[in-house]
């Protein structure tokens, strides 16, 4: 079974840049959440959608950063203009909607704002 | 200049001991919890779960144990093997919140780094 897809799987890209991350999540999974790790911060909820609507964007640090699930089948998570301090890896979940369901990570984008 | 980052606890074992690795949690309302793995370079792999109407659930070489009483989460690793060296991580999830359902949304705890020496 595929998992939850990520692309790219690394950017590096100057600051001021746009940077747009994509996912695709698990088929049949309601649930998709984006999540930015640190060594500072460690594991950060930026947002999550369910059937396609976000439900809670109070982790997304800035304007500057903004999702969109256009269908069940794809997210973007958007940083424009990018900065050095966005650098981080960002990962994508998804998980069955009902309570007591697990979720499951792709494996990230590591992005590197020069 | 230094570099200020989290500071993860650290378990070493030689393979073949067993590992315990905790967790203390902080919500009274979650009820489910979970431990994922992260190796290098990877996303956090799922283990195994459990909820709150049970205090233990055993999984293949490893089992988690909930304490509600003290807010304690641990997750026992059998034999422990060189590939099992990573970051483990807790979470902990509300099923309900106070709009009837929370979808899903989970606290992850910060982390613990386990190393297995051959």
């Amino acid at each position: 079974d595929a998992g939850v897809i990520q692309s790219p799987r690394h950017e590096v890209t100057e600051m001021g840049q746009e940077v747009t991350l994509r996912c695709k999540p698990i088929s049949g999974h309601n649930s998709l959440f984006w999540y930015r790790q640190t060594m500072m911060r460690g594991l950060e909820l930026l947002i999550y959608f369910n059937n396609n609507v976000p439900i809670d964007d109070s982790g997304m640090p800035e304007d500057r950063f903004s999702a969109k699930m256009p269908n069940a089948s794809f997210s973007t998570l958007k940083i424009q203009p990018s900065e050095p301090r966005d650098s981080a890896v960002y990962f994508c979940a998804s998980s069955q909607q009902g309570a007591s369901q697990p979720q499951h990570f792709g494996d990230g984008t590591r992005l590197s704002i020069l | 200049g230094e570099s200020v980052g989290l500071h993860l606890p650290t378990l070493s074992v030689q393979e073949g001991d067993n590992s315990i690795i905790n967790c203390a949690y902080s919500n009274s309302a979650s009820d489910y919890f979970i431990w994922y793995k992260q190796e290098s370079g990877k996303g956090p792999q799922f283990i195994i779960d459990i909820r709150s109407n049970m205090d233990k659930r055993q999984g293949q070489r490893v089992t988690v144990l909930l304490n509600k009483t003290v807010k304690h989460l641990s997750l026992q690793i059998a034999a422990t093997q060189p590939g099992d060296s990573a970051v483990y991580f807790c979470a902990e999830n509300v099923a309900r919140g106070a709009g009837g359902t929370s979808y899903g949304k989970l606290t992850f705890g910060q982390g613990t780094i386990l190393t297995v020496h051959p």
